[in-house]
């Protein structure tokens, strides 16, 4: 089945530091899943930071980045210049949309980030 | 506004127990999950469905059953709950697209069981 594995937590940072998560993911049934990058603040539900639909491209949402590399299946976030409010555990998932019952998410374990002052 | 809403948001139950957490979206989704989340697993998917009276099984779906009795609503129950279901249960909604709309998220229910 589908699979995705991300850096396992926690990640410690310190304010103003740059920040990558790593993300590689293994498709079986879908040869250009969506890839997506949630995120679940202290006391809230999840709720999503980015998505990228097509291989090659780049998304990008509150300072956040992440590329759609295809030949290395991966999905990396970063940012270069981390605040405490972005404290949070993140998620990085893939999208099989192949149609039918195959329609749903797979995620990885989850990276819990904390930025330091 | 899209919007998942769950209920109810925390539940304390006993070993055996029968309980059922609910899930409405008000979306006009075709699709529905449910997620289960415990640190060290991430997000793993329990049951899902698209569309009213549908039900296919996900990852995760022993001690679980499901049922979506209309477009809107989608609901998960434990019958005889166990400790080892003490987790955080997340529900989805999405539609056939996700180049439109990403699924969404509820905010949780966190479940219990002594």
């Amino acid at each position: 089945g589908d699979s995705v594995t991300q850096t396992e937590g926690p990640v410690t940072v310190s304010e103003s530091e740059s920040l990558i998560i790593n993300c590689t993911y293994s498709a079986t049934s879908i040869a250009y899943p969506n890839l997506f990058w949630y995120v679940r603040y202290p006391g809230e539900g999840l709720q999503l930071l980015l998505k990228v639909i097509t291989a090659g491209q780049k998304g990008s949402s509150r300072g956040f980045e992440a590329t759609y590399n295809k030949e290395t299946t991966s999905f990396h976030l970063q940012k270069a210049s981390v605040q405490e409010s972005d404290s949070a555990v993140y998620y990085c998932a893939l999208g099989d949309h192949s149609g039918g019952s195959n329609y749903k998410l797979t995620f990885g374990k989850g990276t819990l980030l904390t930025v330091t002052p | 506004e899209a919007a998942v809403t769950q209920s109810p948001r925390n539940k304390v139950t006993v070993t055996g127990g029968n309980v059922t957490l609910s899930c409405r979206q008000t979306n006009s989704h075709n699709y529905m999950y449910w997620y289960r989340q415990d640190t060290g697993h991430g997000l793993r998917l329990i049951h899902y469905s698209y569309g009213a009276g549908n039900l296919q099984i996900g990852d995760v779906p022993d001690g679980y059953k499901a049922t979506r009795t209309t477009q809107e609503d989608f609901f998960l129950l434990l019958e005889l709950a166990s400790p080892s279901q003490t987790s955080l249960y997340f529900c989805a909604s999405s539609d056939a697209d996700y180049n439109n709309q990403a699924p969404l998220f509820g905010e949780g229910t966190r479940l219990s069981v002594l």
